[in-house]
């Protein structure tokens, strides 16, 4: 079965740093790129960032609202992708989604299986 | 940023209706198009992409349409597994952006 598992989540103050993982099984973790989402409490999903297979260059992209101080990794001999959160805000407060995506001849397809979330709340 | 419009907000049906549910982009997306189902606490669910792929194992009471701006999904015969809430995303350009959702009620 194809799974992502992801792990970290925690309650923090502002300005603190986190890091998030995602791992995955069932799967080649190395041939996929991997998108981490977030939703916000009773909000709606908005997209954080991704980081391509090595394929493609392990090529990064994030949104506005983050750059600058969240970074994407991966780790294919473990199977791991990461999310390393900096700076943290209140309105970083949200569960965080990791997903599988797949991509052919550098067009992304599928956002198929998606992790079950970990929650980071921000708050002093 | 390319803005997602989803129509309607909230619906309301019955067991068997077909339902459809419409996504308009702010600019032409071609058809990098997605779209998924997200049940209270749950993560969401991806069920097409490219407008009109269905993902592996997703049933074909569900199906996708459109290109350009206009995009549809379409729930034919729905069923109480259904009632949830829809959500589309486009991937043409960064950032990726969702619509705002439409929750589908029991009537």
């Amino acid at each position: 079965e194809v799974q992502l598992v992801e792990s970290g989540g925690d309650l923090l103050q502002p300005g603190r740093s986190l890091t998030l993982s995602c791992t995955g099984s069932g799967y080649t973790f190395g041939d996929y790129a991997v998108s981490w989402f977030r939703q916000a409490p009773g909000k709606g999903l908005e997209w954080v960032g991704f980081i391509r297979s090595n394929t493609y260059g392990a090529t990064t992209a994030y949104a506005a609202s983050v750059e600058g101080r969240f970074t994407i990794s991966r780790d294919d001999s473990t199977s791991v992708a990461y999310l390393q959160m900096n700076a943290l805000r209140t309105e970083d407060t949200a569960v965080y989604y990791c997903c599988r995506v797949w991509e052919v001849n550098w067009i992304f397809t599928s956002f198929d299986p998606w992790g079950q979330g970990t929650l980071v709340t921000v708050s002093s | 940023d390319i803005q997602m419009t989803q129509s309607p907000s909230s619906l309301s049906a019955s067991v068997g209706d077909r339902v459809t549910i419409t996504c308009r982009a702010s600019q032409a997306i071609n058809n990098y198009l997605a779209w998924f189902q997200q049940k209270p606490g749950k993560a969401p669910k991806s069920l097409i992409y490219g407008a009109s792929s269905l993902n592996s194992g997703v049933p074909s009471k569900f199906s996708g349409s459109g290109s350009g701006t206009d995009f549809t999904l379409t729930i034919s015969r729905l069923q109480p597994e259904d009632f949830a809430t829809y959500y589309c995303q486009q991937y043409k350009t960064y950032p990726w952006t969702f619509g705002q959702g439409t929750k589908v009620e029991i009537k």
